[in-house]
């Protein structure tokens, strides 16, 4: 749990201000990914990335954008909040093909 | 687009008895089948995965199924513990190229009773 930190682990913002989450590892993988999760809808992929500025859409991404410029950090920022981002935000990272493992998540509030 | 059904959305049972999640997959490239536990207010945990080379995998009191002519894996918990209360999630890979990507069922609530 240690290698993957979250920053900020809440906010709270207003509408039309743009928000950026930081996802950090120090576990050198190459995968990185941003979720969602709202209740009864699981967990849904914002956006991931597969190498540094390698990055790609998910089933969400509209309205967020990403950038990933270290092996070590992603970014997701919201480009002007709405309310229907009020979410918690989890990024993931990934070795091998297709194991995935969480950071400890960012709830987000849009008021 | 693909998805994964995941039943029941709820599942309430005495300690001691056995629990078994269901997830349905669309996509037939999907080859790696894992299961997330998640606490109240904590992180998704990765507690067992299967591939598709493979029928059955268990570790302890847990384990999974995988039918890939029907398309559908299961989780099964015996023994519960009031501790194994939780949200589990189910996913499957999509046919994506390098990319890792998962698709995730919408979570089964797992109550204990003591």
């Amino acid at each position: 749990d240690a290698g993957i930190t979250q920053s900020p682990r809440h906010k709270v913002t207003e509408t039309g201000t743009p928000v950026t989450l930081r996802c950090h590892q120090t576990e050198n993988h190459r995968y990185m990914y941003w979720y969602r999760q709202d209740p009864g809808h699981g967990l849904r992929l914002i956006h991931y990335s597969y190498g540094v500025k390698d990055t790609d859409k998910g089933e969400v991404s509209d309205g967020y954008s990403v950038s990933r410029s270290k092996t070590e950090d992603f970014l997701l920022t919201l480009e002007s909040a709405t309310s229907s981002q009020t979410s918690v935000y989890f990024c993931a990272i990934g070795d091998n093909y297709y194991e995935q493992y969480f950071g400890p998540g960012t709830r987000l509030t849009v008021t | 687009g693909e998805n994964v059904e995941q039943h029941p959305s709820t599942l309430s049972v005495q300690e001691g008895d056995s629990a078994v999640i269901k997830c349905t997959y669309s996509d037939s490239a999907s080859n790696y089948f894992p299961w997330y536990k998640q606490e109240l207010g904590k992180r998704p945990q990765l507690i067992i995965d299967i591939r598709s080379n493979v029928g059955e995998k268990k570790d302890q009191r847990i384990a999974v199924t995988l039918n890939k002519t029907a398309k559908h894996f299961s989780l099964h918990i015996t023994e519960t513990q009031p501790e194994d209360s939780a949200v589990y999630f189910c996913a499957a890979s999509l046919r994506s190229s390098n990319t890792g990507k998962l698709i995730f069922g919408q979570g089964t609530t797992l109550q204990v009773k003591p």
